[in-house]
């Protein structure tokens, strides 16, 4: 199976940084990986999709790039509602694996 | 507006079993691939099955495969998870989860339904 390992697995970082976490895939997925946010004690919700597009409602300032085996997401601009734990996750195939997250924390 | 709602968690002791519904509405559920998802207290996000719109197939991870079987009801816009032979490991906040499409995560998520296993 595809092993998803994210890095690094905290984060802190002052508001208005510009903040990138990654995702490396043990093997090729194209570009089938999504990414979630995660805030405390809530459900997590869908940021990017398809590793570059930007799920609908999602702000501006979240990026995502990447192909094959390595992706990233970026903030542009860290803002103090950001503070959540990101997941990506592989979608190209089962299991649909996640990482196995990033908690970000405002400096 | 689309809903998801988990029930059927609750207290089991190991080995025993349970069954988890998922009631969808607000979209066309037949037309969606549907996941359980599970989050250990403390811990990261772990898929536990999928089952695709039909239910006509679906998809487990080693950890949970002869154990846990997902399927469906579209009539009742319903799916349901039967776990088995349950772990003190498979303790967890359990989620369904709508899949947009196979270029697509999950788009959207219930509030879980919690799952505890201990004598």
């Amino acid at each position: 199976d595809i092993q998803m390992t994210q890095s690094p697995s905290s984060l802190s970082a002052s508001v208005g940084d510009r903040v990138t976490i990654t995702c490396r895939a043990s093997q090729g997925i194209r570009d089938r990986l999504a990414w979630y946010q995660q805030k405390p004690g809530k459900v997590p919700n869908l940021l990017i999709y398809g590793a570059s597009t930007l799920q609908s409602g999602v702000p501006s300032r979240f990026s995502g790039s990447g192909t094959g085996t390595d992706f990233t997401l970026t903030i542009s601009s860290l803002q103090a509602d950001d503070v959540a734990t990101y997941y990506c996750q592989k979608y190209d195939g089962a299991p649909l694996t996640f990482g196995g997250g990033t908690k970000l924390e405002i400096k | 507006e689309v809903q998801l709602l988990e029930s059927g968690g609750g207290l089991i002791q190991p080995g025993g079993s349970l069954r988890l519904s998922c009631i969808a509405s607000g979209f066309s559920f037949s037309n969606y691939g549907m996941s359980w998802v599970r989050q250990a207290p403390g811990k990261g996000l772990d898929w536990v099955s999928a089952v695709s719109g039909d239910g006509r197939t679906t998809y487990y991870p080693d950890s949970v495969k002869g154990r846990f079987t997902i399927s469906r009801d579209n009539s009742k816009n319903t799916m349901y998870l039967q776990m088995n032979f349950l772990r003190a490991e498979d303790t967890a906040l359990y989620y369904c989860a709508r899949k947009y499409s196979a270029t697509s995560g999950f788009d959207y998520w219930g509030q879980g339904t919690h799952v505890t296993v201990s004598s």
